[in-house]
């Protein structure tokens, strides 16, 4: 069964200092991609990153960084020298034929 | 701004009503995906089109039924509403089905 686990309900943090979001995934391809989102308090969904099972480097954009495992099924967010505007929730998906198995996401808090 | 739109972007309405949520998918983009965000069951798959055609269902209940147009917008229609259909909808669109998918701003449905 395919299946994404985000473990971390909530996780509160202070300004500038580092945080990880975990997902977990579960699926029996051997071809699959992996997603996040972004779900600030206004709502939309904004699509953070992409990563195919074939390319285990792990990816830099600006303060965000992902750690994509394949041993241990992980594909872990890590967000450098947090700042308010990233309070939102986040969520991890997995691409399942045509569609997205979403996890239950991580609402994080970013206190000044 | 993802490129996709949805309209209305809130919509309350009386159990046993009918609806309809529109979506345009962003330029070029063929695909479209409905999901629904509610608080027991998180980010789900409803149905997927593709340049017109369905091309994958998932669990989205018999009262409720899409269609895609030539011009490539999409449509959902939720029927006989019930108080458990108060839910945010999201369209997504991409440019071929295994594309990452973008999503546009949500509709909030309020079933009264």
């Amino acid at each position: 069964a395919q299946k994404v686990t985000q473990a971390q309900t909530e996780i509160s943090v202070v300004e500038k200092e580092d945080v990880t979001l975990d997902c977990v995934y579960e699926t029996r391809d051997t071809t699959y991609y992996l997603f996040w989102y972004k779900q600030p308090p206004s709502g939309e969904l904004v699509f953070l990153i992409r990563r195919n099972s074939f390319d285990e480097q792990n990816e830099i954009s600006g303060r965000y960084s992902w750690n994509f495992q394949k041993s241990t099924s992980s594909f872990n967010f890590t967000i450098t020298a947090s700042q308010v505007v990233d309070s939102a929730v986040y969520f991890c998906a997995l691409r399942y034929t045509d569609k997205l198995i979403f996890g239950t996401g991580t609402r994080l808090q970013v206190f000044p | 701004d993802s490129g996709v739109t949805q309209t209305p972007k809130h919509l309350i309405t009386a159990t046993g009503q009918r609806v309809t949520l529109r979506c345009s998918p962003r330029s070029g983009d063929l695909s479209v995906y409905w999901y629904q965000q509610s608080l027991d069951q998180g980010l789900q798959f409803l149905i997927q089109y593709y340049n017109g055609e369905e091309r994958a269902k998932g669990n989205i209940l018999e009262r409720f039924s899409a269609q895609q147009f030539p011009d490539l917008h999409s449509e959902l229609n939720l029927s006989s509403l019930e108080l458990g259909d108060s839910a945010l909808y999201f369209c997504a669109s991409s440019v071929q089905p295994l594309n990452e998918q973008f999503f546009g701003p949500g509709t909030r449905l309020t079933v009264l």
